[in-house]
């Protein structure tokens, strides 16, 4: 039982190159998070879904976009990648009624 | 109104002690007050978490401690354990969806043996 799975674990990007993180789930969740983490400041959503086919911006969406075809999996996109965007970045899950975050161990990104 | 405040940022406690991290928020329209325990490289993971009806709950080694009137709320590390070292990451939310969540900046816990 694999939970919540983040690909890659590790990337370096340069300025301006774009890329997609992969977060799947095993577990019929309806609800996926994308988070990101930087020292100081906890988790900050970035974007969310609370079913397949559906995406909603959270508090830090800019140069992000995101992408739920199949119910299991939920993408993130960077487009042009800014220094700024260097940060650990967390999948989590969720099923309705009240149960707890499942979160991915995980994906540092580091832009140069 | 959307912030939650932690402190302290680390502690360190010999194994045994009590182990305390606070936290503030404003919005008093928070209902769920969950705390997630984080080790080097993994995801968060929910340790314990609260509504406002109660003002303590207790799980093990591990209590909250809920003040409505002062909207604050902490967490106790009874007998603290090598183990235990990690960081912890407060949060509030109006309802237990992700989306709604605001997490406290993250306390550096360390249990020396």
């Amino acid at each position: 039982n694999a939970g919540v799975t983040q690909t890659p674990k590790f990337r370096v990007l340069k300025t301006g190159q774009s890329m997609t993180l992969l977060c799947a789930q095993d577990m019929n969740h309806e609800y996926m998070y994308w988070y990101r983490q930087d020292p100081g400041m906890g988790l900050r959503l970035i974007h969310y879904s609370v079913g397949e086919g559906t995406t909603a911006k959270g508090e830090v969406p800019d140069g992000y976009n995101v992408s739920r075809l199949k119910k299991q999996n939920f993408l993130l996109g960077l487009e042009s990648a800014a220094p700024s965007q260097t940060s650990v970045y967390f999948c989590a899950s969720r099923a309705p009624l009240g149960s707890p975050l499942h979160f991915g161990n995980g994906t540092r990104l580091t832009v140069t | 109104q959307q912030q939650v405040k932690q402190s302290p940022q680390s502690l360190i406690v010999q194994k045994g002690g009590i182990s305390i991290i606070n936290c503030a928020y404003e919005n008093t329209a928070f209902d769920y007050f969950p705390w997630y325990q984080q080790f080097p490289g993994k995801g968060p993971a929910l340790l314990i978490a609260i509504r406002p009806d109660v003002s303590e709950k207790k799980e093990g080694r591990f209590t909250i401690s809920f003040n409505k009137s002062a909207k604050q709320f902490s967490l106790h590390i009874m007998d603290s354990q090598p183990g235990d070292s990690a960081t912890y990451f407060c949060a509030a939310s109006k309802d237990n969806y992700g989306q709604n969540f605001v997490f406290g900046p993250g306390t550096r816990l360390s249990v020396l043996p």
